[in-house]
């Protein structure tokens, strides 16, 4: 079945810690984005991906990477969990065509640095 | 600079009761706009997309070039719409990428 997966769900961590979330998704999408959200705010942007070897940093500033060595994969990295990357990071996915197109969500991982 | 606002952080109405979720944009060219929704332990999803002109769960939107707005109604409210709303923008230069709104609380009472 089509779908984005995004592990772990939760993480809590302490600081300095190196740390990766993964995301996959089964959707034929070549379009993955990493969206950050602290609650009750906008989704900020923080890495997109048009395909394999393409990344590009969003809007939001972000100390993390990512990665696109294959076409269903995007894993997101921080090299060194602070506490103010403490915060809910979605995966999202969508196909390309014309225009903007609807982006798949996963359900998310909520980060927790101590 | 582009934004979508959302000024309502919370919104409550009582069933059956008319909805209106307001969304204003800042955007010179010709917007892309949508509205997402995220039920309660559900994912983030689409809801509608102006361009597609449709009803989706008796919502429709329409967009307000003039007034640079987007507003989400249904007229009569049921309780399986209480939820997260975002209304998106998606200004064809800018790579095709969505800037969010920081969304409405929809909670429908009994």
């Amino acid at each position: 079945e089509a779908d984005i997966y995004q592990t772990p769900r939760y993480l809590v961590i302490g600081t300095g810690k190196k740390i990766t979330l993964e995301c996959s998704q089964t959707m034929g999408h070549d379009k993955m984005y990493w969206y950050q959200q602290d609650p009750g705010m906008e989704l900020h942007l923080i890495h997109y991906s048009y395909g394999v070897n393409s990344t590009e940093k969003g809007d939001l500033s972000s100390e993390s990477t990512v990665s696109r060595i294959r076409t269903e994969h995007f894993p997101l990295t921080l090299e060194s969990a602070r506490p103010s990357h403490t915060s809910q990071y979605l995966c999202a996915s969508s196909d390309i065509g014309q225009g903007v197109d609807e982006q798949f969500f996963g359900p998310g991982t909520r980060l927790t640095v101590l | 600079a582009q934004r979508v606002t959302q000024p309502e952080k919370l919104l409550s109405v009582f069933k059956g009761a008319p909805v209106e979720l307001k969304c204003n944009y800042s955007y010179s060219g010709s917007p892309e706009l949508f509205w997402y929704v995220q039920y309660s332990r559900q994912r983030l999803q689409l809801l509608l997309r102006h361009i597609s002109r449709e009803s989706i769960k008796g919502f429709t939107a329409d967009l307000n070039k003039g007034e640079t707005s987007f507003h989400l109604k249904k007229p009569f409210a049921q309780e399986e719409d209480s939820a997260m709303y975002y209304c998106a923008l998606g200004p064809l230069d800018s790579n095709y990428q969505l800037i969010w709104g920081a969304g409405t609380k929809l909670i429908i009472k009994p």
